[in-house]
C-alpha cells in the first residue's frame, strides 16, 4: 500500500488560507489521491479527491504536483469549524479500503 | 448528516462477552465498510462488503465477523471480547463496490467500552 507522509499538526487564523501539504513519493499511475477530515466526535468526512489536475469543489481546493508525489489541501477561508484531523489517503486500486494515516491537526484560532 | 445511520452510539460491556454493531447505509449504496479507531492503531480498515457479497478483508480479527443482509444493511460482530476491544467502529458506504474515485460516506460510529 503506498503510503503518505503529513505533518502532525498545523494552525491558522480563522478567515485565512490554509495550505496542508502531503507527501506521497511512492504513489502508482492509477491511484487516486483522496482527502477526508474528522471533526471531534465524528466519523471521517469526505473532502476532495484528484488524479492528475488541480479540482476545486464547495469545501476545497486540491492541488497535485505534476510528477504527483505531492498535494496540497486549500482551504481558502478557514473557520472554526474547520478545526479536524486531516488524511491525505492514496486510494487502493484493487481493494477500493481507505488506508488512513495519522493524519494532520489543523487548529483554527479565532 | 451523512445518511449512513449506525447502531447503538454506545456500547459497554464486559470482557468474553459479544455484542453486535449495526450499519444502514445511504440510500442506494451497495457497498459498506466497517473501520476500527482506536487510540493506538488509528483508523483501521475491517472488511468490505459489497451487496452481500465479502469483498475484502483487512486486520480482522478472527473473532470478528460480519455479513451484508439482502436490504443491504450490515452487522459487524465481535465475539469474546478482550479489553484492548475497546474502540470506536465507524461504518462507512458507497455507491458501488469499485472505483477509486468514489466516495465514501461514514457514520458517527459506535462507541464501544469493555470493562
Amino acid at each position: 500500500d503506498a503510503k503518505t507522509t503529513q505533518p502532525n499538526s498545523m494552525e491558522s487564523n480563522e478567515e485565512e488560507p490554509v495550505h496542508l501539504p502531503c507527501n506521497h513519493s511512492t504513489i502508482s499511475g492509477t491511484d487516486y489521491i483522496h482527502w477526508y477530515r474528522q471533526l471531534p466526535s465524528q466519523g471521517p468526512e469526505y473532502v476532495i479527491h484528484g488524479l492528475t489536475s488541480n479540482v476545486n469543489n464547495r469545501m476545497a481546493s486540491l492541488a497535485i504536483a505534476e510528477d504527483r508525489k505531492s498535494s496540497t489541501l486549500i482551504l481558502h477561508r478557514a473557520t472554526l469549524r474547520d478545526a479536524a484531523v486531516y488524511y491525505c489517503i492514496l486510494r487502493d486500486s484493487i481493494t477500493d479500503k481507505l488506508i488512513f494515516g495519522t493524519g494532520t491537526r489543523l487548529q483554527v484560532f479565532p | 448528516d451523512s445518511g449512513v445511520t449506525q447502531t447503538p452510539k454506545h456500547l459497554i460491556t464486559a470482557t468474553g462477552q459479544r455484542v453486535t454493531l449495526r450499519c444502514s447505509p445511504r440510500s442506494g449504496d451497495l457497498s459498506v465498510y466497517w473501520y476500527q479507531q482506536s487510540l493506538d492503531q488509528g483508523l483501521q480498515f475491517l472488511i468490505h462488503y459489497y451487496n452481500g457479497e465479502e469483498r475484502a478483508k483487512g486486520n480482522i480479527l478472527e473473532r470478528f465477523s460480519a455479513q451484508q443482509f439482502p436490504d443491504l444493511h450490515s452487522e459487524l460482530n465481535l465475539s469474546s471480547l478482550e479489553l484492548g476491544d475497546s474502540a470506536l467502529y465507524f461504518c462507512a458506504s458507497s455507491r458501488s463496490g469499485t472505483g477509486r474515485n468514489q466516495p465514501q460516506h461514514f457514520g458517527d460510529g459506535t462507541r464501544l467500552s469493555i470493562l
